[in-house]
């Protein structure tokens, strides 16, 4: 157990709909990254915040976008679903800015109808 | 930019066989370096790091080196077990930029 959790573990739902993954980091940890994993694209990096900033973006859609709240868990909001927005997604956190190692959560199974 | 090579998959070996998976990087600067385990219908699991040349992270009988004069960072088991069997990823962060870039994945089955 990497003291990450990821709610819900998997979601189904129809094209052109939104929905919401949350995250809760380790205790301690002040970043938060999103990641997400196809089978076609692989573990891309979608997005980091530290202490509830914006910090790093990667390749997230602009239909995409993410939050980290004042107790720092964080969330992303997927919208506009479309098939190729089935994946897993990934929340991870590390202690810090920095090249630290990132502990990863269990993740959220998006399939889109 | 930063990037992973990982040998490509799947392999499989027989119990108590010699494991390396190679991984090779381009990155400037002093990447640290890591391997992920992701198990059947899991997450990731850290399975150890180094953070400088020279360095060896070590967990649960596997070994890495971090070799900045040949860009690698190959993962190795003396003798393997059927619970080994899982994905394998190499991947590394890197001052002002601490996302990680992973590689493709390296499938390993173990049988028995």
């Amino acid at each position: 157990d990497s003291g990450v959790t990821q709610t819900p573990k998997h979601l189904i739902t129809a094209t052109g709909q939104r929905v919401t993954l949350r995250c809760s980091p380790r205790s301690g940890d002040l970043s938060v990254y999103w990641y997400q994993q196809s089978l076609d694209q692989g573990l891309q990096f979608l997005i980091q915040y530290y202490n509830g900033e914006e910090r790093a973006k990667g390749n997230i859609l602009e239909r995409f976008s993410a939050q980290q709240f004042p107790d720092l868990h964080s969330e992303l909001n997927l919208s506009s679903l479309e098939l190729g927005d089935s994946a897993l997604y990934f929340c991870a956190s590390s202690v810090g800015t920095g090249r630290y190692e990132q502990y990863f959560g269990p993740g959220t199974r998006l399939t889109v109808t | 930019g930063n990037s992973v090579t990982q040998m490509e998959g799947p392999v499989t070996l027989s119990e108590e066989a010699f494991l390396t998976i190679n991984c090779t990087y381009t990155a400037t600067g002093y990447p640290s370096l890591f391997w992920y385990v992701q198990y059947p219908g899991e997450g990731l699991q850290l399975l150890l790091k180094a953070t400088k040349a020279d360095d060896k992270g070590s967990n649960k009988g596997f070994e890495a080196t971090y070799r900045k004069e040949t860009t690698s960072f190959h993962l190795e088991k003396g003798s393997v077990q059927v619970s080994d069997s899982a994905v394998y990823f190499c991947a590394l962060s890197n001052f002002g930029n601490e996302k990680l870039t992973f590689g493709t994945g390296t499938r390993l089955t173990i049988i028995p």
